[in-house]
């Protein structure tokens, strides 16, 4: 079956500009996760979905972002009045469902570059 | 909080040579451990995970890691370097205890020289 797939794959922006990353997760999948992938920063964990409910949005670096996901299935994170640190790779994951153990498949990212 | 090190942003081997991937990890609670490898503008894929059991765990492509206690590491080995093997790997380090996310660390970027 097909595995998460991200749009765009690129995305080039300016700044203050607000933007939306689309992640559509493997059919099934309960949970899902965005990360962002800076450069030599390795991957820092946004906010993660069990169904259609974010119980912890803490990692979201500040209220310009945002994450829904609607019908149990895609997802989609915003970023507001976007700046030039936000400029990184975001990859979305999912798994069967939210467990510690649990395998995440990775979608390939979207490139966000922000002039 | 869990977190994880990598010890060395970039390893070079020659093709054929031992790889050997060093991660250690700091967690108040027993580990969840994970291997992801990542080929160029593609998402990660999982090796290989040490959840419970067995220390030794055998991954994917000939790929194995031996979790430590006592190091508190959890070290990716390959006997045999192989050319597709140029990628870069992540170790990640999550716990069984309540919703915590997985924790990264920052990779490593492996080159296989022919």
């Amino acid at each position: 079956g097909a595995g998460v797939s991200q749009s765009p794959s690129n995305k080039v922006t300016e700044k203050g500009k607000d933007v939306e990353l689309r992640c559509d997760p493997i059919s099934g999948h309960t949970a899902l996760y965005w990360y962002r992938q800076s450069l030599g920063q390795g991957l820092e964990f946004l906010i993660y979905f069990q169904g259609n409910s974010a119980p912890d949005k803490s990692g979201l670096p500040s209220d310009r972002f945002s994450a829904e996901r609607t019908g149990g299935s895609v997802s989609t994170l915003t970023i507001q009045r976007t700046q030039q640190e936000d400029s990184a790779v975001y990859l979305c994951a999912s798994s069967l469902e939210w467990s510690s153990y649990n395998e995440q498949f990775f979608g390939p990212g979207t490139r966000l570059t922000v002039l | 909080a869990q977190s994880v090190t990598q010890l060395g942003s970039h390893v070079s081997v020659s093709e054929g040579a031992l790889v050997l991937l060093r991660c250690n990890y700091s967690s108040s609670v027993p580990p969840y451990l994970f291997w992801y490898v990542q080929y160029p503008n593609q998402g990660l894929q999982l090796l290989l995970k040490y959840t419970t059991g067995a220390t030794l765990v055998k991954g994917i492509n000939g790929f194995e890691a031996e979790f430590k206690k006592s190091e508190t590491s959890f070290h990716l080995t390959k006997p045999s370097a192989h050319m597709s093997d140029a990628a870069e790997y992540f170790c990640a380090v999550t716990t069984n205890s309540g919703n915590t996310p997985l924790v990264f660390g920052k990779g490593t970027r492996l080159s296989v020289i022919a």
